[in-house]
């Protein structure tokens, strides 16, 4: 069964912290592997992806690390700022097909 | 471009009656996908399709139906509504299926089945 388990459900960060939310998934065959970002009544909207052939992809104050070998990767958000606050989704992607994490509300105190 | 709509943004049906849900892109996109959301959990694929005339099952595909006659729209048919199919459907599109190619999703109707 094609699974990507994440963590945690919630997360509260201050202001200026780091937010990690964690994914682990058990299929070797995922080759794509998309961040994404959802506000409360809207739609997903990505975020940031990486390959598996990429330990880790910078862009602005987002980073995803990638541990290929233990089927992990993780969204790494720098100085978070209130206006992160929203849903996170990881996913992984075969052949066409995205399997969805079951996300984290991350909830960014002023 | 409008991106991807969908309509209508909320519906209450009644266990057993049917309905359709709309999808619109005006991205040329080839490629356009259902899923739905269900609280605290991830979107689950149902259908999804690779050009007009092509579809083909996701992940959840029992209770619905598909058809996509043209680019641009690609209609999610829901015949004898259950209490289970409350959720919040989402429709997406991409140009084309391959790694690193982005979906971009509409707004999403929010279903609920008493």
């Amino acid at each position: 069964q094609q699974q990507v388990k994440q963590s945690p459900q919630s997360l509260i960060v201050q202001k200026g912290g780091i937010s990690i939310i964690n994914c682990a998934y058990e299929n070797t065959a995922f080759d794509y592997f998309p961040w994404y970002q959802q506000f409360p009544g809207k739609g997903p909207a990505l975020l940031i992806a990486i390959r598996p052939d990429v330990s880790e992809k910078k862009e602005g104050r987002f980073t995803i690390s990638f541990n290929k070998s233990a089927k992990q990767f993780s969204l790494h958000i720098m100085d978070s700022q209130p206006g992160d606050s929203a849903t996170y989704f990881c996913a992984a992607r075969r052949q066409r097909q995205l399997t969805f994490g079951s996300g984290t509300q991350l909830t960014v105190l002023p | 471009n409008a991106g991807v709509t969908q309509t209508p943004k909320f519906r209450i049906l009644k266990i057993g009656q049917s309905m359709t849900l709309q999808c619109a892109q005006d991205m040329n996109h080839n490629y356009m996908y259902w899923y739905r959301q269900d609280p605290g959990m991830g979107l689950k694929l149902i259908y999804y399709s690779v050009g007009a005339g092509i579809t083909d099952k996701g992940e959840v595909p029992n209770g619905y139906n598909v058809s996509r006659s043209t680019t641009e729209y690609f209609p999610l048919r829901l015949e004898l509504a259950a209490p289970s199919q409350t959720s919040v459907y989402f429709c997406a599109s991409s140009y084309s299926g391959s790694p690193g190619e982005t979906q971009y999703f509409g707004p999403g109707t929010r279903l609920l089945v008493l």
